[in-house]
């Protein structure tokens, strides 16, 4: 199993709509979760930071399933320029790597 | 407000040459890394840089050499380069306690021909 798996989509989703998408990962002694986005030909910027049971910000949540080990984000209102890929990065304490996924793709549309 | 800033942002090699990409941010972060990213297979980790005077390889650090230079920089070298080197380069700095706070530069676009 990879240490992080994202459907890589494309979500595709008209202006408005809500969307969600989740991140399954391996290691269960993962304690922090981040999301970033990642524009076409740039860099990731980090969105939201999870060290809980979730997160939220403005039109962005974030949940975490320990049990189940996946973190989802829900986008709600979905804006045109809510268009992205969207990367989850699992942690966990002491010396570790940040193990990115491979983002899934969120198109919305007119 | 600088963060974390990468050189060249586009070069073009030819297969044997080598060449060295810069980073350096001035966030006072401990920790920095060198990321890879091809189309369909994501960011993968090239070396990280934990702390000063320390690295360490990641995922695929084959072909590549880094240097820890200061807290502030951190360089990866490609000695000899090949054309499965093509790939955007970026370059992340966290702090040590937020290790998963990556803040990255706007990438270098390396082509090998």
């Amino acid at each position: 199993r990879k240490e992080v798996e994202q459907d890589p989509g494309p979500f595709n989703v008209p202006e408005g709509a809500t969307v969600a998408f989740n991140c399954t990962y391996s290691n269960s002694a993962s304690q922090s979760f981040f999301w970033y986005r990642q524009d076409c030909r740039k860099e990731p910027k980090l969105l939201m930071s999870v060290y809980s049971s979730g997160n939220e910000d403005g039109r962005f949540t974030a949940q975490l399933n320990r049990a189940s080990q996946y973190i989802s984000l829900l986008i709600r209102d979905s804006k045109l320029s809510d268009s992205a890929t969207y990367l989850c990065v699992p942690t966990s304490g002491g010396s570790y790597i940040p193990t990115f996924g491979r983002g899934t793709s969120l198109i919305v549309h007119p | 407000n600088a963060g974390v800033t990468q050189t060249p942002k586009f070069q073009v090699l030819k297969t044997g040459q080598s060449m060295t990409l810069q980073c350096a941010q001035d966030m006072n972060h401990n920790s920095m890394y060198w990321y890879r990213q091809d189309p369909g297979m994501g960011l993968r980790l090239i070396y990280y840089s934990a702390s000063e005077g320390t690295t360490d390889k990641g995922e695929v650090p084959n072909g590549y050499n880094v240097s820890r230079l200061n807290k502030r920089e951190f360089s990866l070298r490609l000695e000899s380069a090949a054309p499965s080197q093509t790939s955007v380069y970026f370059c992340a700095s966290s702090e040590a306690q937020r290790a998963g706070e990556l803040f990255f530069g706007e990438g270098s676009r390396l082509t090998v021909l």
